[in-house]
């Protein structure tokens, strides 16, 4: 199957710093990236969709100037958490869809901010 | 807008026992993709099966099988022989064609007593 590979995977931060992930779809293309983010024990909210040349669309209640995300490549999708602080601390995991409609997701970055 | 409802929470059973989880879900689209991931305790979310709105017919992949019935909007999931290492976090989602943002559940956590 496709594999999208997400880096760093674990990542600490010091307060008031930022954060670069990347999302890289490995064997496919994709035009468009989702960026999930997850808290413990709960399910993955999406916080915006990454579309390549282009701006991301954001859902309601999801910090743009916080959470930039760059799709500069077919193949990458990044997302990086400016000004971290410690409740921006969570699992942030990306997603891409192959030319067969299945949609994989990456390894998942976790995020702590002390 | 689609919904998605795993009304179990948490289930545990024994090794070799099989087990169904539930997926219940809304979408007004009337051609859609279902989903199952399952997420280990790493964090990553492994890409289980992709089934199409158009397509009952159910599906077996080893120990895995899955019941779409389209009238009643459910898409279970059923683990024989179940084994230690099934034991996760299984996510149920609806998207619809063309469009890749998952819609997620609580999930079920599935625990496999050894």
């Amino acid at each position: 199957g496709a594999v999208v590979s997400q880096h760093p995977s674990r990542v600490i931060c010091k307060s008031g710093t930022s954060v670069k992930i990347e999302c890289r779809s490995l064997d496919f293309q994709a035009t468009t990236m989702f960026w999930y983010r997850q808290f413990p024990k709960q399910s993955l909210m999406l916080m915006a969709t990454s579309n390549e040349g282009s701006k991301a669309t954001y859902e309601q209640g999801v910090e743009k100037d916080k959470f930039l995300i760059n799709h500069a490549s077919l193949t990458l999708s990044t997302l990086t958490v400016t000004s971290a602080h410690p409740e921006d601390s969570s699992f942030y995991i990306c997603s891409a869809r192959d030319n067969a409609n299945t949609i994989y997701f990456g390894e998942g970055s976790w995020l702590t901010v002390v | 807008a689609q919904k998605v409802t795993q009304a179990q929470t948490e289930i545990s059973v024994v090794e070799k026992e099989d087990v169904t989880l539930d997926c219940v879900y809304e979408t007004r689209d009337t051609t859609y993709y279902l989903f199952w991931y399952k997420q280990p305790p790493s964090g990553e979310l492994v890409f289980l099966i992709r089934r199409n709105s158009f397509d009952e017919q159910n599906e077996i992949s080893g120990r895995y099988s899955w019941n779409f019935q389209k009238s009643t909007s459910s898409f279970n999931f059923t683990i024989t022989a179940s084994q230690v290492v099934d034991s996760a976090v299984y996510f149920c989602a609806p998207t619809n064609f063309g469009n890749e943002k998952l819609t997620f559940g609580t999930g079920t956590r599935l625990t496999i007593i050894p």
